[in-house]
């Protein structure tokens, strides 16, 4: 089954704490991107990746890192999580970065930092 | 920079069309009107998009204006199950706005 797959679907940890959230797709897909979602701001795009070793901060990179080795995997880093990043995270894909190639989402990872 | 304006929230009545519109008057002659829509705290999910022409699915149809500054997404026959926040997309990389809370009722 085509899907983006992200892990894990929820995560709480503490100030200052090192995290990874993965995310995968079996598409084949080159686009990949990351937004996070907090109430009254909609999703806002964290970094995305038109290929394997191509990335570009979005609107809100800011504490965030990624890294895209392979071409099915793009992991979210933060180096070091503060209660604002608190959020559900998404991860998307698509076949490529054109004006008419739909996007895949992941089904969401809510992270709590405390 | 193609930006999009739709209602904060709608209603519709179970099994009657439901016409969710979207105004992007600043669209580029190459920007595709894409619509997803989010059900809960789900990934959002890709609906229809289309450049100038109307466009049909399974799911919903899409009506673009001449002028392309507006189109309309419609769902024929809602069912509770399309309750959701519908979100139009003109731009890549694509960038969500607030969308329409579409409420369906019994």
């Amino acid at each position: 089954e085509a899907q983006v797959t992200q892990n894990p679907r929820y995560l709480i940890t503490v100030t200052g704490k090192k995290l990874t959230v993965t995310c995968s797709q079996n598409m084949n897909h080159e686009y990949m991107s990351w937004y996070r979602q907090d109430p009254g701001l909609g999703l806002r795009q964290i970094y995305y990746s038109m290929n394997v070793e191509v990335t570009d901060k979005g609107d809100v990179p800011e504490g965030y890192k990624v890294s895209r080795k392979e071409k099915r995997n793009f992991p979210l880093i933060l180096e070091s999580p503060s209660p604002n990043q608190t959020s559900l995270y998404f991860c998307a894909s698509s076949l490529g970065y054109a004006t008419n190639e739909k996007l895949f989402f992941g089904s969401g990872t809510q992270l709590s930092v405390l | 920079d193609a930006k999009t304006t739709q209602p904060t929230s709608m209603d519709c009545a179970e099994g009657r069309a439901a016409n969710l519109p979207c105004n992007h008057s600043t669209i580029s002659g190459n920007e595709y009107v894409y619509w997803y829509r989010q059900i809960h705290s789900q990934g959002p999910q890709y609906i229809i998009h289309g450049l100038k022409n109307n466009e049909t699915n399974e799911m919903a149809s899409l009506i673009i204006t001449e002028d392309r500054k507006s189109s309309t997404l419609i769902l024929p026959h809602a069912t509770l199950r399309d309750t959701a926040v519908y979100y139009c997309i003109v731009r890549v990389p694509m960038r969500f706005g607030a969308g329409t809370r579409l409420t369906v009722k019994p």
